[in-house]
């Protein structure tokens, strides 16, 4: 199957600071991708679908303002957590979808901790 | 909600027995994808079964999808303790804006 590269793996910052998570589709050209949040033993909640070249849409709830997502080419989809508190300690992941095939891959998740 | 839904919730079993979980959805899909996590780790994917597949292998797991019942099935057999994790269900609609939609997941522990 194809592979969906995310970056960091886990990462520790402190409270205020900003963060900015990757996405990658390596091997196909994702023109949409998917950002999920998952708290602990929870399932994961859709954030945000974005399309290369355009606006993300925000599921409701989700402030725009505070996690900025950017599409800007067909295998990379970026994630920025701003001004980061201790409640958006979370599980952080990404899904790019091949056009042509309709199917949606995931990255291994991000695990963010606020201090 | 267009979300799948995993059942059991939770499930304990003995090293060697078989898991099944089952994972129902509302709407009509493109492909169901199944989904290994281990605790405080990311995604694992294991099976996609496409809408016109009825049943898929793959080492000792086997999946089967029922279009009519809107429901998928994850067996796993002779399960080991590193089996032990959370399994989900994701689906992919068809006829929208095919966005993977995930149940709250099945947790899997097998006791050696």
């Amino acid at each position: 199957g194809a592979v969906v590269s995310q970056h960091p793996s886990w990462v520790i910052c402190k409270s205020g600071t900003s963060v900015k998570i990757e996405c990658r589709s390596l091997d196909f050209q994702a023109t949409t991708m998917f950002w999920y949040r998952q708290f602990p033993k929870q399932s994961l909640m859709l954030m945000a679908t974005s399309n290369e070249g355009s606006k993300a849409t925000y599921e409701q709830g989700v402030e725009k303002d505070k996690f900025l997502i950017n599409h800007a080419s067909l295998t990379l989809s970026t994630l920025t957590v701003t001004s980061a508190h201790p409640e958006d300690s979370s599980f952080y992941i990404c899904s790019a979808r091949d056009q042509v095939n309709t199917e949606a891959f995931f990255g291994q998740g991000t695990r963010l901790t606020v201090v | 909600s267009q979300q799948g839904e995993e059942d059991p919730q939770a499930l304990s079993i003995q090293e060697g027995e078989n898991a099944t979980m089952n994972c129902s959805y509302k709407t009509s899909i493109n492909n169901l994808q199944w989904y290994r996590q281990n605790s405080g780790r990311g995604l694992v994917h294991l099976i996609l079964i496409r809408s016109n597949e009825r049943e898929k292998h793959s080492g000792r797991l086997r999946v089967t999808l029922d279009t009519s019942k809107k429901s998928s099935s994850l067996l796993i057999t002779a399960s080991r303790a590193a089996d032990t994790a959370s399994y989900f269900c994701a689906n992919a609609f068809s006829g929208g804006s095919y966005i993977p939609t995930f149940g709250r997941g099945t947790s899997l522990i097998v006791h050696p």
